[in-house]
């Protein structure tokens, strides 16, 4: 059974960095064609795509987060995490990490930023 | 960046109806288009995968098509459990992008 479960900080303030971690089971991240996701949806909005990491390390990024998104992976501890510096009021969602192409997704993880 | 445009953005049907909802690709995607239903308080369930295939454990109810630019989504038979919200997502080009999903609610 493939499971994803998300983890971040809750709360932090603006021009701080947000550090998310993904925890998933059920397959590996070095297994060919393996791929983990974010995605995040403010509150009463749609989704959106953030980044992508592949099972050979080839990472993709929305551009319209301007260069302010890392996304890394732990193969050994099944982890994948996603990092967003200088965050604003505006990336206030909920944050999901999901398997590519088959999911399923994390439950999500609320993320408020906030002075 | 790819625009997926979809229709309507809401509508009610009654039960045991048929439902075809669509999303409009902004430029040719093949069929590298996905679906996904969206419960209040639970994450998106993919649903549709490469434009027609239906996801693990999807009821056979749902389908997925395309003509052209053009893919649906259709219910054969709607039960009250399926009404969501549903977004598509191409992935053929990055950055991949979500259409702004149709509320789907019991009439």
């Amino acid at each position: 059974q493939v499971t994803l479960k998300e983890s971040g900080p809750g709360i932090l303030q603006p021009s701080q960095t947000l550090s998310l971690t993904c925890t998933f089971s059920g397959f590996s991240l070095s297994t060919y064609g393996m791929g983990v996701g974010w995605i995040r949806q403010p509150s009463g909005k749609g989704l959106e795509w953030l980044a992508n990491i592949w099972w050979d390390d080839d990472k993709y990024y929305n551009p319209s987060l301007k260069n302010r998104l890392t996304i890394s992976k732990d193969t050994s501890n099944n982890q994948a995490f996603l990092k967003i510096t200088n965050v604003d009021t505006a990336d206030t969602a909920t944050y999901y990490c999901a398997r590519i192409l088959g999911g399923p997704w994390g439950q999500g993880t609320l993320v408020t930023v906030s002075s | 960046d790819i625009q997926l445009t979809q229709s309507p953005s809401s509508m009610s049907a009654s039960l045991g109806d048929r439902v075809s909802l669509t999303c409009q690709s902004s430029q040719g995607i093949g069929n590298y288009l996905s679906w996904y239903q969206h419960k209040p308080g639970k994450p998106p369930k993919p649903m549709i995968y490469y434009a027609t295939n239906l996801a693990d454990g999807v009821p056979s109810r749902f389908s997925g098509s395309r003509s052209g630019s053009d893919y649906s989504l259709t219910i054969s038979s709607l039960e009250s459990e399926d009404t969501a919200i549903y977004y598509c997502l191409q992935y053929d080009e990055y950055p991949n992008t979500f259409g702004a999903g149709t509320k789907l609610e019991l009439k």
